[in-house]
């Protein structure tokens, strides 16, 4: 079947530190991936996403590369900011299929300090 | 342009009574997709309408769950006899031929 697993969280950083948010997948077709974010009182945004291998979506100095010999979407950034406190998600969505609909991992709270 | 945009945004009622949630996807979207997010599940998907068809309707959790759209744009989704356990935030989604979908604000729904 289709799935998401994500590194469990909360996690909690200074500012100025790396961030990793693991993702793996599991999919019956070709995937698109994706990271959507959730800021605190708001919600779901599109934060980038990759439609093929080795692709790499960016955005807001957020990276993730679409490996897809280890099936993994890991989200990097290398200096977080307090205002990147959210909860992100990782998804899925299988190409071909007439359905087109998203599978979510459980989602990571990131809490940056000052 | 404007987003996805989804009535009320908060609503509180009591066990038992019907309520009905409001979409209005982005204009010329096809594909209308509602998800649940609450604490224990996480986000879990409801049901997918592509024009006023609902060719995915596998994640309505009851037969007290039911949506439609019509005119291929507003959709709304019914809950009859409401529990407890219906209390989270519903999302309406909306996307073109499959690209990237656009998440709606939601609706917060306590059930007393």
């Amino acid at each position: 079947g289709n799935s998401v697993t994500q590194m469990e969280g909360p996690v909690t950083l200074s500012e100025e530190a790396f961030l990793t948010i693991n993702c793996t997948y599991t999919a019956t077709g070709y995937p698109s991936l994706f990271w959507y974010v959730q800021y605190p009182g708001e919600g779901l945004q599109l934060l980038l996403k990759a439609t093929k291998a080795d692709d790499k979506g960016s955005n807001k100095g957020f990276e993730a590369t679409y490996r897809k010999e280890t099936t993994s979407f890991h989200l990097e950034k290398g200096s977080v900011q307090v205002s990147d406190s959210a909860v992100y998600f990782c998804a899925l969505m299988v190409r071909g299929s007439t359905l087109g609909r998203l599978y979510f991992g459980r989602g990571t709270q990131l809490t940056v300090w000052p | 342009g404007a987003g996805v945009s989804q009535s009320p945004s908060n609503k509180v009622t009591e066990k038992g009574k019907d309520v009905e949630l409001r979409c209005d996807p982005i204009s010329g979207h096809t594909a209308l997709y509602w998800y649940r997010q609450s604490l224990g599940q996480g986000l879990e998907f409801l049901i997918y309408f592509q024009g006023n068809s609902a060719p995915d309707k596998s994640g309505l959790p009851s037969d007290r769950f039911s949506a439609e759209r019509t005119g291929g744009s507003v959709s709304t989704l019914t809950i009859q006899r409401t529990q407890q356990e219906d209390s989270a935030v519903y999302l309406c989604a909306s996307s073109s031929a499959q690209e990237t979908q656009y998440f709606g604000p939601g609706t917060r729904l306590l059930v007393l």
